[in-house]
Order: C-alpha cells, then sequence, then structure tokens
C-alpha cells in the first residue's frame, strides 16, 4: 500500500490564484482529513470527511472548500490564495472501527504551499 | 469533547528515559488515549494507544491512571531520532480529530 499520498508537494502560488491539493488514499479508509500546519504552530484541522459525499467544517474551513466523491479522493481547493494560506498542509486517513474507539490516524507527507 | 492539557517542551538526557506527561481529566469512560509524534516538517506518526490498561509495543509504553483523568507517554531509552513534537489527543465520538500544539522533545546528548 502507499498510504496517503499528497501532491504537489511544493507550490508558489501568486495572491488570488487557485489551486486544488490533491489527496489519495489506498486502504479504503472511511474518515479523511485536511490539516494546516503554520512554522512552529500545532495541526489545525481545516476540514474533514466521514465517508463519500460526506464532508464537515474544522477548526479553520475559511478560504478552503474540498468534496470527497470517492472514499479514495479527498482534493481541497483553495479558490483566491491570501498570504496568510501559506502553510503547510497534511492530509490523512483513517479506519472506521467502529464507536467511540478512536481510530489510528495514517497521515501523508505534506504539501508545502506559499503565496506571495 | 475531552481536551488534553500537555506542557509544550521537555528535554531528556539521550538513553535516559522520557516521560511525556497528558492531562485529560474530562475524557469519557469509553474513549481512548492516542499518542503520536511529529519528527521536523514530517507528517505525524501514530505511537501508541489506550483505553484504561498500561500498553507497551516496540515504540513506547503507556501509563494511564486509575481515574483515565491523564496518562503517561514512555520512551525507555530515548535517542537523538526521538526529538520530535509529542501529540496526546483523545479522539471524539464524531472524529473530528483536532491536534493541540503537543510537547517539543529535545534529546540532548
Amino acid at each position: 500500500n502507499a498510504g496517503v499520498t499528497q501532491t504537489p508537494k511544493f507550490r508558489i502560488l501568486k495572491i488570488g490564484q487557485s489551486m486544488t491539493l490533491q489527496c489519495t488514499q489506498d486502504m479504503n479508509h472511511n474518515y479523511m482529513y485536511w490539516y494546516r500546519q503554520d512554522p512552529g504552530m500545532g495541526l489545525k484541522l481545516i476540514y474533514y470527511s466521514v465517508g463519500a459525499g460526506i464532508t464537515d467544517k474544522g477548526e479553520v474551513p475559511n478560504g478552503y472548500n474540498v468534496s470527497r466523491s470517492t472514499t479514495e479522493d479527498f482534493p481541497l481547493r483553495l479558490e483566491l490564495a491570501a498570504p496568510s494560506q501559506t502553510s503547510v498542509y497534511f492530509c490523512a486517513s483513517s479506519p472506521l472501527q467502529g464507536s467511540f474507539s478512536g481510530n489510528t490516524i495514517y497521515f501523508g507527507e505534506g504539501s508545502w504551499l506559499t503565496v506571495v | 469533547d475531552a481536551k488534553t492539557t500537555q506542557p509544550t517542551s521537555m528535554d531528556c538526557a539521550e538513553g535516559r528515559a522520557a516521560n511525556l506527561p497528558c492531562n485529560h481529566s474530562t475524557i469519557s469512560g469509553n474513549e481512548y488515549v492516542y499518542w503520536y509524534r511529529q519528527i521536523h516538517s514530517q507528517g505525524p506518526q501514530y505511537i501508541i494507544h489506550g483505553l484504561k490498561n498500561n500498553e507497551t509495543n516496540e515504540m513506547a509504553s503507556l501509563i494511564i491512571t486509575e481515574d483515565r483523568k491523564s496518562s503517561t507517554l514512555i520512551l525507555p531509552h530515548a535517542t537523538l531520532r526521538d526529538t520530535a513534537v509529542y501529540y496526546c489527543i483523545v479522539p471524539p465520538k464524531n472524529q473530528k480529530v483536532t491536534f493541540g500544539i503537543g510537547t517539543k522533545l529535545q534529546v540532548i546528548p
């Protein structure tokens, strides 16, 4: 298994441009997540999904959109890039293991985005 | 959702045990405690998790107090490669998993 794969790994955007960060997982996990991490800070949840067709906002959703048309893919869309969106973005997934048990989360390697 | 509290940073001498505490006083009876670590700029990596019993695997040991309000992650013989940020989390039922700042562990030669 490749696990969680994110593309691109690095990207420089100009203010106002749009782009999509791609994320795919081959573990048939129900849950998928997008986090951002600013320098020296912790992870902030942007959006998450509990299954195909179902998404929900996290802690910092403004400026982002997501979709989940398949189990495998969970792309993150930035519509009008702003310097405040300069960050490292991590995609993650976890399996459905029954209620209340908590599930191990598997992370991708990250996507470094700079908005100038 | 149960919140967790961890010290911002800790130091540990190489070869000694690193004991990383976490407070989760609002944890519910059937919520698990999970630990992850993030080595510089990489994606966080799962370490261990537990419900009420102490747990051990090849990476670490997890000690959970009897009242479950706190836990300690133990790295028995810390190496320089264990320098990382360690996150203690209690995933909520809806799996809307958030991470705090974690504990930055510096292993000193």
